[in-house]
C-alpha cells in the first residue's frame, strides 16, 4: 500500500461547482497534514494545513479523520483559477522530517 | 514568491555524467530539503540538511549526495546519471525542519538525461 494515496483524476468541473478530493495515508504515526497546490510546470505551494478539528479558508475546507487515516479537501464555488494539481501531503513526526506526497489530483475548472 | 531560488532552471546531460544543482534558502531558514519529482508523480524526498549536516535521507542511492554551506545554501550532486534521473528537482527551505514548520519550495531545476 502506498504511503499516501489520491485519486489522480482528472476532475473536470464547471465554474461554480463544488468538488471534493480525498486522500488516505498508511502511517498511523503521522502528525501533520497539508494540501499543496501545484500549477503546471511550477513548484508546489502550500494551500492549507489540515487539523483534526477541520479548518476552512474562504472557499476551501479541509478535514482530517485520524481513525480512518483519511484527509479531504472541499472546494466550493470553483473558479477557473482553481485549475491545478492538488497534492495531499503527510509529515510524520517523531524524528522524521520528510514530507510524503501523494501523486496529486488534477482539477480542471471549465467555463 | 517564497524567496527560495534554484539554479539552473533547466539542464540537459547525458547518461554517465555528473550534475550539481544549487539552492538558496529563504532568509532566516537553516534547513533545506531536496525532492525529485518525475513526470506525473508527486515529489519524492531525497534528503534534508540542517545546519550543514544531513538530517534524514529518503530511498535514493549514494550517487545522490549533497552539501549545505554556512550561509545555509545547498547543493545536490548526482553522479553517474541514468535516464530515470530525468525529473524536476525541488528544494524546500524551512525554519528548523520540524513537522510544525512549513516548507517553502523553490521553482525547481528541470533535468533531462539523454
Amino acid at each position: 500500500r502506498k504511503e499516501v494515496e489520491q485519486d489522480p483524476g482528472p476532475f473536470n468541473v464547471p465554474e461554480g461547482a463544488t468538488v471534493a478530493f480525498n486522500c488516505t495515508y498508511s502511517n498511523s504515526a503521522s502528525q501533520s497534514f497539508f494540501w499543496y497546490r501545484q500549477d503546471c510546470r511550477k513548484e508546489p505551494k502550500l494551500l492549507m494545513s489540515v487539523y483534526s478539528s477541520g479548518n476552512e479558508d474562504g472557499r476551501f475546507t479541509a478535514q482530517l479523520n485520524r481513525a480512518s487515516q483519511y484527509i479531504s479537501l472541499l472546494i466550493r464555488d470553483s473558479k477557473l483559477s482553481d485549475s491545478a494539481t492538488y497534492l495531499c501531503v503527510v509529515h510524520s513526526g517523531a524524528g522524521s522530517y520528510q514530507l510524503t506526497f501523494g501523486k496529486g489530483t488534477k482539477l480542471s475548472v471549465i467555463p | 514568491e517564497t524567496g527560495v531560488t534554484q539554479s539552473p532552471t533547466h539542464l540537459i546531460k547525458t547518461r554517465g555524467q555528473q550534475v550539481t544543482l544549487r539552492c538558496s534558502s529563504q532568509s532566516g531558514h537553516n534547513t533545506v530539503s531536496w525532492y525529485q519529482q518525475a513526470l506525473g508523480q508527486g515529489p519524492q524526498f531525497i534528503f534534508q540538511y540542517y545546519r550543514e549536516e544531513e538530517n534524514g535521507r529518503g530511498n535514493f542511492p549514494p550517487r545522490f549526495s549533497g552539501l549545505q554551506f554556512p550561509n545555509y545554501s545547498s547543493e545536490l550532486n548526482v553522479n553517474a546519471l541514468e535516464l530515470d534521473d530525468s525529473a524536476l528537482y525541488l528544494c524546500a527551505s524551512s525554519l528548523t525542519g520540524t513537522d510544525t514548520d512549513t516548507q517553502y519550495f523553490g521553482p525547481g531545476t528541470r533535468l533531462t538525461v539523454l
